[in-house]
């Protein structure tokens, strides 16, 4: 069965350094998101996105994040300069069409020190 | 603005006992409700699903039932396995919103089954 992919499992980086996340969306979908958790917190939506734009997002996607579909297969998330609380799992995930079902990858651990 | 609420984890069971995981809702509209399960190492897989009032999702021997009455989606299952160990999630969509893809997450129950 088709999977969302993500790379890596684990990141670390210090504090201020730029980070991009990656992920392989499911071939066919065209509805793009990210979602993360925080350690002891629930999974929160950060950004949808949708015919190579953003079609929403929350409160905590501020300047400082940023996502691109640079080419046919991978969707990133980049963060411009990290902060201690950006630490916590990522996930990606695709869906077919608006309203199916979301495809969750196996997350990014990112870990800020 | 949308919320749910999840029982209070960790939930220790022996193999075969009966599994009920609490789930509570708030939302505006008429939203779908989801169950998502993670077991180590993976990610978020959609479990079972119910997108209406009375509806019951059910999937792997696992159901839930919407009740708008209670606003409610309580998961159970009649007799676990060790392999049911995971981490379960409640989640909404609603419908109201511009984008489908936003789901509204539980803070996630721990599910240990022992032999």
């Amino acid at each position: 069965e088709p999977e969302v992919t993500q790379t890596p499992s684990h990141q670390v980086t210090q504090m201020g350094q730029e980070v991009i996340l990656r992920c392989v969306p499911i071939s066919n979908h065209l509805y793009f998101y990210w979602y993360r958790q925080i350690l002891g917190q629930k999974v929160e939506f950060l950004v949808s996105f949708y015919n190579n734009e953003i079609s929403e997002k929350s409160e905590i996607f501020d300047d400082q994040f940023s996502v691109e579909r640079p080419d046919g297969s991978n969707f990133t998330l980049k963060i411009r300069s990290t902060k201690l609380e950006d630490s916590a799992m990522y996930f990606c995930a695709s869906s077919e069409e608006n309203g199916t079902p979301l495809h969750f990858g196996n997350g990014t651990r990112l870990t800020v020190t | 603005g949308d919320s749910v609420t999840q029982m209070e984890g960790p939930v220790t069971l022996s193999e075969e006992a009966f599994l009920t995981i609490n789930c509570t809702y708030t939302a505006t509209g008429y939203p779908s409700l989801f169950w998502y399960v993670q077991y180590p190492g993976e990610g978020l897989q959609l479990l079972l699903k119910a997108t209406k009032a009375d509806d019951k999702g059910s999937n792997k021997g696992f159901e839930a039932t919407y009740r708008k009455e209670t606003t409610s989606f309580h998961l159970e299952k009649g007799s676990v396995q060790v392999s049911d160990s995971a981490v379960y999630f409640c989640a909404l969509r609603n419908a109201g919103g511009t984008s489908y893809g936003k789901l509204t997450f539980g803070q996630g129950t721990i599910l240990t089954v022992h032999p």
